[in-house]
């Protein structure tokens, strides 16, 4: 069974500096892997996925999320934060299921951006 | 450019009250899904869809009903509220194939049981 693990569910950065939002999965099949954006009172925004093309994934905003197989990580970074990155950042894995697409949702991370 | 589109955005009920919580897209997507958003929680999978007249149980069923008898419509049903179902649901569609099809999410509708 596939889950998802987000490490922190609140992450403080100054304005500039590095973004690191952590996501460990698990997946019994090679994994597709998304990170997912929430800004209040709004619906989730796809900001990236990986589909085994590229390890290295680079999304909107200047976000981007590296796939480690060997630490079964993809950890979402932005290498200097802006006050509208202030927003909840979902981390999700979706395999076959039965023949059908399962997603399984992390719990989320808040990002609080200080000016 | 309507995308997903969910009817009401609030809702109050008071409990053993039913209602409906409509779910639009206009994309084509086969795939439909409703999910609720609590603290601390993330999103929980309570029905989705894989084409018309097609439904199945997600991770958090009970207390709701789905039927889907045209690819664009989706609606949820609680048919007696409870406080415990006291949320915010979101309703998501996309293509069933590819699996690395993203989610196409609404902008919710944030239900208060009393």
């Amino acid at each position: 069974a596939q889950s998802v693990t987000q490490l922190g569910s609140h992450v403080s950065v100054s304005e500039g500096a590095l973004v690191l939002l952590r996501c460990n999965y698990s997946s019994s099949v090679p994994p597709y892997l998304f990170w997912y954006v929430q800004y209040p009172n709004q619906g989730l925004q796809l900001l990236l996925k990986y589909t085994s093309a590229a390890t290295l994934v680079k999304g909107i905003n200047g976000f981007e999320a590296e796939f480690k197989k060997s630490e079964t990580s993809f950890h979402l970074t932005k290498p200097s934060a802006h006050m509208s990155d202030a927003a909840e950042y979902f981390c999700a894995v979706s395999e076959s299921s039965g023949g059908y697409q399962k997603v399984t949702f992390g719990t989320g991370t808040k990002l609080q951006v200080i000016p | 450019n309507a995308g997903v589109t969910q009817t009401p955005k609030f809702q109050v009920l008071k409990t053993g009250q039913s209602m409906t919580l409509q779910c639009a897209q206009d994309m084509n997507h086969e795939y439909m899904s409703w999910y609720r958003q609590d603290p601390g929680m993330g999103l929980r999978l309570i029905h989705y869809s894989v084409g018309a007249g097609i439904t199945d149980q997600g991770e958090v069923p009970n207390g709701y009903n789905v039927s889907r008898s045209t690819t664009e419509d989706f609606p949820l049903r609680l048919l007696s509220a409870a406080p415990s179902q006291t949320s915010v649901y979101f309703c998501a569609s996309s293509y069933e194939e590819p699996y690395n099809s993203p989610l196409h999410f609404g902008n919710g509708t944030r239900l208060t049981v009393t």
